[in-house]
């Protein structure tokens, strides 16, 4: 079947500017996770939903970062007025209904993120 | 504080020969691990899972292997191929699915 998506693939912008990451999961996983993968680096989470709430927003670096997900499926990071350090992959993850923490997280492709 | 870390960042096998990556892990409450290959410009696919009730975990071509009394955790790869070239990354789950990664051991498999 189908993984999960993200889109777009790649995204340049201009510091300051405001950009917005899709992730579609895996249909019918009801967790949703959020990383951040820096050049080089292993993977750094951002934030988890379960259903439409999130349980777990301790990894957003800044308020400039916010994230929501509506209808139990596609979710949606958001950073405002971006800088350079900003510039990684983001990445996204889904999981099956279970007992939380014990299924497990698959990967969509990232959203390789550029900011200038 | 918590933190997975990899004993080599980079790993280069002959193709055929076996493959050891291995991990270190500091938060002894940890009861589930993961391993995922991450190849250039994809997202980290899942190969293989362990949890804390068990010791060795076997998967077609790969083995986890846990030693709670050293908090260590290694992948080993039989037969390494040149498909298997990618960056490895350990993960150990910290509460409510949040997965705290190490920093990857790439793996180069020679002809």
């Amino acid at each position: 079947g189908a993984g999960v998506s993200q889109s777009p693939s790649n995204k340049v912008t201009e510091k300051g500017k405001d950009v917005e990451l899709r992730c579609d999961p895996i249909s019918g996983h009801t967790a949703l996770y959020w990383y951040r993968q820096s050049l080089g680096q292993g993977l750094e989470f951002l934030i988890y939903f379960q259903g439409n709430s999130a349980p777990d927003k301790s990894g957003l670096p800044s308020d400039r970062f916010s994230a929501e997900r509506t209808g139990g499926s596609v979710s949606t990071l958001t950073i405002q007025r971006t800088q350079q350090e900003d510039s990684a992959v983001y990445l996204c993850a889904s999981s099956p209904p279970g007992l939380a923490g014990e299924e497990t997280q698959y990967f969509g492709p990232g959203t390789r993120l550029l900011v200038l | 504080g918590e933190s997975v870390g990899l004993h080599l960042p980079t790993l280069s096998v002959q193709e055929g020969d076996n493959s050891i990556i291995n991990c270190a892990y500091s938060n002894s409450a940890s009861d589930y691990f993961i391993w995922y290959k991450q190849e250039s410009g994809k997202g980290p696919q899942f190969i293989i899972d362990i949890r804390s009730n068990m010791d060795k975990r076997q998967g077609q071509r790969v083995t986890v292997l846990l030693n709670k009394t050293v908090k260590h955790l290694s992948l080993q790869i039989a037969a390494t191929q040149p498909g298997d070239s990618a960056v490895y990354f350990c993960a150990e789950m910290a509460w409510l699915g949040k997965l705290i990664f190490g920093q990857g051991t790439e793996l180069s498999v020679k002809p």
